[in-house]
């Protein structure tokens, strides 16, 4: 069963300041997805790293795959209050068809001034 | 291109009543859609993927009987909640791959999400 962990859960950081959060996963899989939700809507779809050394950025955000150790970093530079949402990342572990995503826990994150 | 529409946005049933939560491909053709539930505060919890033209495959724990789902076309998929209890209230989230990927999100499409209170 494949099973997707993020951490922190909750991060508050102060505006400025750098932070990474952590998404490992327990099987072989070489796509990740990094979403944001803001309260009460859906998903924003953030990155999508199809193989492994991926890094992709936008904006303050900036995310990356090494797939041989099976871990993902969302990496925030200089942060800033808009940055405040639930972060998920999510595997398609089969790698093939239409499978779906699985989700990890989410990582809560609040900036503060 | 793979927009996903899900309607209604937000919804208030009496107890024991049925809610229908519909998730359309507005520009492609869906044969699988995913439903997703999320309670406060936590993350998406698989309930069922949606075939089209076949029978709904459902996550251990998830009523069948409870959570009726159709897939009658390509680009529609229902989710009923039947004899709606305050327990069901929850965030319900469809999603769909668009073929052949496609698109930044390499083809999930997330709907907007309904958000549904039994009273």
């Amino acid at each position: 069963e494949l099973k997707v962990e993020q951490n922190p859960l909750f991060l508050s950081m102060q505006e400025g300041k750098n932070y990474t959060i952590y998404c490992n996963y327990s099987t072989t899989s070489d796509r990740l997805y990094w979403y944001r939700q803001d309260p009460g809507k859906s998903l924003e779809s953030l990155f999508v790293l199809l193989s492994n050394g991926a890094v992709k950025q936008e904006g303050r955000l900036m995310a990356s795959l090494d797939t041989k150790a099976r871990l993902s970093t969302l990496h925030i530079t200089a942060a800033v209050h808009d940055l405040s949402a639930t972060y998920f990342c999510a595997v398609d572990g089969a790698n093939s068809g239409n499978t779906p995503l699985v989700f990890g826990k989410g990582t809560r994150l609040s900036v503060i001034a | 291109g793979a927009v996903v529409s899900q309607h209604p946005s937000r919804v208030i049933c009496k107890s024991g009543t049925s809610v229908k939560i519909e998730c359309r491909s507005l520009d492609f053709q869906a044969t699988t859609m995913f439903w997703y539930r999320q309670f406060p505060k936590q993350s998406l919890m698989l309930m069922a993927t949606s075939n089209e033209g076949s029978k709904a495959t459902y996550e251990q724990g998830v009523e069948k009987d409870k959570f009726l789902i159709n897939h009658a076309s390509l680009t529609l998929s229902t989710l009923t909640v039947t004899s709606a209890h305050p327990e069901d209230s929850s965030f319900y989230i469809c999603s769909a791959r668009a073929p052949g990927g496609g698109l930044f999100n390499y083809g999930y499409t997330f709907g907007s999400g309904t958000r549904l209170t039994v009273v």
